[in-house]
């Protein structure tokens, strides 16, 4: 069936790079994505890949997948206070107008 | 543009109840999902519409739970009888045409005692 596995919690010095990790078992996906929740806020779209990429940059969050692994990660450079949030990592299921699996969220906490 | 609006934010209710939320997509998106985060486990999908039509509701819990979107614009899930494992976050959200990118409303926090 379809699953999406990440760690829960995550702990990072303000100024270092966070890394989060992401496994997934529908080898149809199309896009894979990043999503993050800030405390009382909604879910905010971060970044996604298409599925035939290795790696996506955008400024401070680089993706990298391993489709041949169905590993997904997403790297936070010089992560700030302003990071501390929610991640969760979701795939967009073909064939299914998209609909998302998601994973249930990393939590984020940048400490000084 | 105005975002994906939902109400209420937060509900509290009690076992037996009727609640009823709402989503308010931004406008011109005809796909219409529902969502639900339990407990802090992950976020899990619940119905689809393309405009006023429910293309998968795969993820509905029981026949509790009634979805409509008359006119294809804004959509309400209702929960009739609510029982305590109802209680989580409802996400909505909305995509374009074809699917593609979904943006999320802030959810409905509803806590069933």
């Amino acid at each position: 069936g379809e699953d999406v596995e990440q760690s829960l919690f995550l702990s990072v010095r303000e100024g270092d790079s966070s890394v989060i990790n992401c496994t997934y078992t529908d080898s149809s996906s199309t896009y894979l994505y990043w999503y993050k929740q800030e405390p009382g806020a909604g879910l905010q779209l971060l970044t996604y890949i298409f599925s035939n990429m290795d790696m996506k940059q955008d400024q401070r969050l680089t993706v990298l997948l391993n489709k041949k692994d169905k590993h997904l990660s997403l790297r936070i450079a010089d992560t700030q206070t302003g990071d501390s949030a929610i991640y969760f990592c979701a795939e967009g299921i073909s064939g299914g107008y998209n609909k998302l699996i998601f994973g249930a969220g990393t939590r984020l906490a940048v400490h000084p | 543009e105005a975002g994906v609006t939902q109400f209420p934010s937060h509900s509290v209710i009690e076992k037996g109840q009727t609640v009823t939320l709402r989503c308010d997509p931004i406008s011109g998106h005809d796909n219409l999902y529902w969502y639900r985060r339990v407990m802090g486990k992950e976020i899990k999908f619940l119905l689809h519409f393309v405009k006023e039509s429910k293309q998968d509701e795969s993820g509905m819990p029981n026949n509790r739970f009634l979805a409509e979107r008359t006119g294809g614009t804004y959509s309400t899930l209702k929960v009739q009888p609510a029982e305590l494992e109802d209680s989580g976050v409802y996400f909505c959200a909305g995509s374009g045409t074809g699917g593609g990118t979904q943006y999320f409303g802030p959810g409905t926090r509803l806590t069933v005692l």
